[in-house]
């Protein structure tokens, strides 16, 4: 199966706070790509951060960082020192890549709404 | 650049009426694809165009549901005798291929009601 899960639909947080979002996903192909949309309540998803399978190196945006373990399936993504503007929705997806390639479509978890109090 | 536009961005229809959907992908982006995010079934897909083709119609949801996409650009969500299930945003997204080497961009979306 082809499947993300985010297994918090709600968190709440006080401004700098730090906060992690967690997401763990199943495939069954090696080669895949994962990401990280943003949906602030406007409604447009915005990209945050995409990985390959193969590049298990943490990354580390601003306030912003990513953890990606293999050994557990998992692609979490953590705010630090959370501010009022990170109140959003927050999805992790996938796209499996098979041999010949792939329709690219993204298999999204059902998402994390995430809310920082002032 | 320009992004990834849709029209409407708001639609209110009665049941059993056809309706259409529009999206612009960004200029030069030879994927597109549509999505649906409701409150019960989240963000699904429905079908992806690499050019004017689309492969796969798997996705959607019921034959009343089509798409075309014409001069590899701007594509058509065409729900014909609308059901109050399909009320919903339609979210519409491009990237330069189909894979997952390439970030799709999404549009704001358009928000569908069926009464």
């Amino acid at each position: 199966a082809q499947k993300v899960t985010q297994a918090q639909t709600e968190i709440s947080v006080v401004e700098k706070e730090d906060v992690t979002l967690d997401c763990v996903y199943e495939t069954r192909d090696t080669t895949y790509y994962l990401f990280w949309y943003k949906q602030p309540p406007s409604g447009e998803l915005v990209f945050l951060i995409r990985r390959n399978s193969f590049d298990e190196q943490n990354e580390i945006s601003g306030r912003y960082s990513w953890n990606f373990q293999k050994s557990t399936s998992s692609f979490n993504f953590t705010i630090t020192a959370s501010q009022v503007v990170d109140s959003a929705v927050y999805f992790c997806a996938l796209i499996p890549e098979y041999y010949g390639g792939s329709q690219g479509n993204l298999i999204f978890g059902k998402g994390t709404k995430l809310s920082v109090k002032p | 650049g320009a992004g990834v536009s849709q029209s409407p961005s708001n639609k209110v229809t009665e049941k059993g009426k056809d309706v259409e959907l529009r999206c612009d992908p960004i200029s030069g982006h030879t994927a597109l694809y549509w999505y649906r995010q409701s409150l019960g079934q989240g963000l699904e897909f429905l079908i992806y165009f690499q050019g004017n083709s689309a492969p796969d119609k798997s996705g959607l949801p019921s034959d009343r549901f089509s798409a075309e996409r014409t001069g590899g650009s701007v594509s058509t969500l065409t729900i014909q005798r609308t059901q109050q299930e399909d009320s919903a945003v339609y979210l519409c997204a491009s990237s330069p291929g189909t894979s997952g080497r390439w970030v799709q961009y999404f549009g704001p979306g358009t928000r569908l009601t069926v009464t």
